[in-house]
């Protein structure tokens, strides 16, 4: 499976922390995308990062690719209760199929 | 505001009964996804196709489950006939494949799914 593999499948934090998420992914890649899932409702994109790209920000999102180990991290800063969520790596495989993660269940708490 | 519209939003049927799930996407929109979400399996994706034809449904059961798309504002998946290991979320996304690539380069947007239960 190319498959990209989340890592916590759950993480609670405090309102305020900072929240750090995983993803090991299995072959070449073109990017890599995050997105976020609230529950009960579809996936919301959040980022996209590309395979010569190494870092990149969006607002409190921070997101590293390592190419070399094939694994990804999305750093959420200053954590607000609204975070609270599932949150997927994607990865784009020889420009063909959309693989999703199995997800990280993310819970702030107020 | 430009969103991908999936009906029914919630369905209930019995075994044995076909079920087809509907989607509109983003207008401009060249390529669409469908995925199905359990607890066990996670995120599926079933099939997709770039300008209404399917370039890979290898990931969906052949003998029930069929995808088209007879027009380019409409996506079907059908399942006939449906059993209860079907029961899960399907959902649809639609994205733009630039002219040159096999594959959106950019963000996909998805529908609020199709809860199915299949009793």
């Amino acid at each position: 499976s190319q498959q990209g593999e989340e890592d916590p499948q759950a993480l609670s934090i405090q309102e305020g922390e900072n929240a750090t998420m995983n993803c090991s992914y299995k072959t070449s890649i073109n990017n890599l995308q995050w997105y976020r899932q609230n529950s009960g409702r579809g996936l919301v994109h959040l980022i996209l990062i590309r395979s010569n790209e190494r870092e990149k920000h969006s607002g409190r999102l921070r997101v590293t690719l390592d190419t070399s180990k094939k694994s990804s991290s999305l750093l959420i800063t200053a954590s607000r209760a609204a975070d609270t969520a599932s949150y997927f790596c994607a990865t784009g495989f020889r420009g063909h199929q959309f693989y999703f993660g199995t997800g990280t269940s993310l819970t702030v708490i107020p | 505001d430009a969103r991908v519209t999936q009906t029914p939003r919630h369905k209930v049927t019995e075994m044995g009964q076909e079920v087809t799930m509907r989607c509109q996407p983003i207008l401009g929109h060249n390529t669409v996804f469908w995925y199905r979400q359990t607890m066990m399996q996670g995120l599926e994706l079933l099939a997709y196709f770039r300008n209404r034809a399917p370039l890979d449904d290898s990931g969906m059961p052949k003998d029930r489950f069929s995808a088209e798309m007879p027009d380019a504002t409409l996506a079907t998946l059908k399942i006939q006939p449906s059993e209860p290991r079907d029961s899960a979320v399907y959902f649809c996304a639609s994205g733009l494949t630039p002219d040159g690539l096999e594959f959106p380069n950019t963000e996909a947007f998805f529908g609020q799914g199709t809860r199915l239960t299949v009793v």
